[in-house]
């Protein structure tokens, strides 16, 4: 019964350049959370899907940052034309349709923006 | 704004001691509140409270909800080296997380 999936696991960009985030959640969950933890901070949310729905971004800085969860496949977190400011731990969580079911997380990718 | 405020933000302690954790918050649209454990990798999922006063034990943690004060606290009983971690506080608004900054256990033998 695997887990949530993330890759890749580090990602290395030079500024400018795209970075593209996977996530595969639990078997049987329907519902994706993107959170970003910069050091020595705690995570923060970013936004919220169901398939091919966006539930809730108010997290996600409104340029450069965008996110989708097609009907087949994983979610994609995407960011482009990274800063160093983006330099980070990106972390994806699922959970069942359930009201009141716990977030379960990936192993996260950490981006670092050379 | 919402906000999950965690205390103390690190705490040294020696194996066998008991230590408790503090998180209180301000956050509209609540549904529960949500512990986790962060050893450098993935938060792992220790404890969900819902309801005020109903504790959930879980081995030597357990942990408590009081709606009405807006606070939790999780305890954990003769600590070991290997409770050494960030713990996370997380308060479910309408799906959203809103995190605490976490708490540093050390632990020491």
């Amino acid at each position: 019964n695997a887990g949530v999936m993330q890759n890749p696991r580090h990602l290395v960009r030079r500024r400018g350049q795209e970075a593209r985030l996977r996530c595969s959640p639990m078997k049987g969950h329907s519902h994706v959370y993107w959170y970003r933890q910069l050091p020595e901070e705690g995570l923060k949310f970013m936004v919220y899907l169901q398939k091919e729905n966006i539930i809730d971004e108010s997290g996600m800085p409104k340029e450069r940052f965008s996110a989708e969860f097609p009907k087949e496949g994983p979610s994609i977190l995407r960011i482009q034309q990274v800063v160093r400011g983006d330099s980070a731990a990106y972390f994806c969580a699922s959970s069942s349709h359930l009201e009141y079911d716990e977030q379960f997380f990936g192993p996260g990718t950490r981006l670092t923006v050379l | 704004e919402d906000k999950v405020v965690q205390s103390p933000l690190s705490l040294v302690v020696h194996e066998g001691d008991t230590v408790t954790l503090n998180c209180s918050y301000e956050v509209t649209n609540f549904r529960s509140l949500l512990w986790y454990k962060q050893e450098k990798k993935a938060p792992t999922f220790l404890f969900m409270l819902t309801s005020s006063g109903i504790e959930k034990k879980s081995g030597r943690l357990s942990s408590i909800l009081d709606k009405k004060e807006l606070f939790s606290i999780l305890n954990i009983t003769a600590t070991q080296t290997g409770d050494s971690a960030v713990y996370l506080c997380a308060v479910d608004g309408k799906g959203k997380l809103v995190f605490g900054k976490g708490m540093k256990l050390t632990v020491n033998p």
